[in-house]
């Protein structure tokens, strides 16, 4: 299995100021035919479902505010949030599917200062 | 507008068979490319991918509860269903179904359903 390993556990950013939560997995996730990281990033609200936000490790989903990007390649990834805004309050989970096997992360809370 | 609901028991007592169903609507698994996974996630704890299945009938497990799993889907009905054995009080968690598209670059899973709670305890 590729392991994910997510960085901090949990954070707390004052509201404007920007968040930034690392990823790392224990093998590359970089694909060798097209160059694309099989990366994603999920964010989770309390009693909802997951939903997509930036998924080969750097495009956001339609509909997703651009104060969310992605960036990393290979085996380290970043998600930044630029400004923090009272509803992205959330768990945000990275997850790999560049093999037939895919994997989550531990998950990271972000929260208000 | 794809949408994905899961249906099944709420408590199961341990050692049965767990069953849930994934309906499914805006989109078809005969349609090339498209697959529908399970994900869950136990109570304030991380997903866990389970299970996916595609068009092409083609399916993979975690190979940590590989022997427990077993995913079908039934296109008469548009849905897809998971069964999990023997199952324990470690296994309660909130299970989701999950849409994804591989044809082209693939992408991960895109649309999931509200998920359901499973309970297990005697």
């Amino acid at each position: 299995d590729i392991v994910m390993t997510q960085s901090p556990d949990s954070l707390a950013v004052s509201l404007g100021e920007r968040a930034t939560i690392n990823c790392k997995s224990s093998q590359s996730v970089l694909g060798s035919s097209n160059n694309k990281n099989y990366l994603t990033w999920y964010q989770q609200k309390p009693g909802q479902p997951p939903k997509l936000l930036i998924y080969w490790a750097s495009t956001r989903e339609s509909g997703v505010p651009d104060r969310f990007s992605g960036s990393g390649s290979g085996t380290d990834f970043t998600l930044t949030i630029s400004s923090l805004q009272a509803e992205d309050v959330a768990i945000y989970s990275c997850h790999q599917h560049y093999n037939n096997l895919q994997t989550f992360g531990q998950g990271t809370k972000v929260e208000i200062k | 507008q794809i949408t994905l609901k899961e249906s099944g028991p709420t408590l199961v007592k341990p050692t049965q068979t767990l069953t849930l169903t994934c309906t499914l609507s805006g989109f078809s698994l005969t349609t090339s490319g498209v697959g529908v996974g399970w994900i869950r996630q136990p109570p304030g704890k991380a997903l866990e991918w389970l299970a996916v299945i595609y068009w092409d009938d083609t399916k993979y497990y975690s190979p940590s509860l590989n022997s427990r799993l077993t995913i079908t889907k039934d296109i008469s009905k548009n849905q897809v269903v998971l069964t999990m054995t023997s199952m324990d009080p470690v296994d309660t968690a909130t299970y989701y179904c999950a849409h994804r598209r591989v044809s082209g670059t693939p992408r991960p899973f895109d649309s999931w359903g509200q998920g359901t709670l499973v309970t297990v305890s005697s």
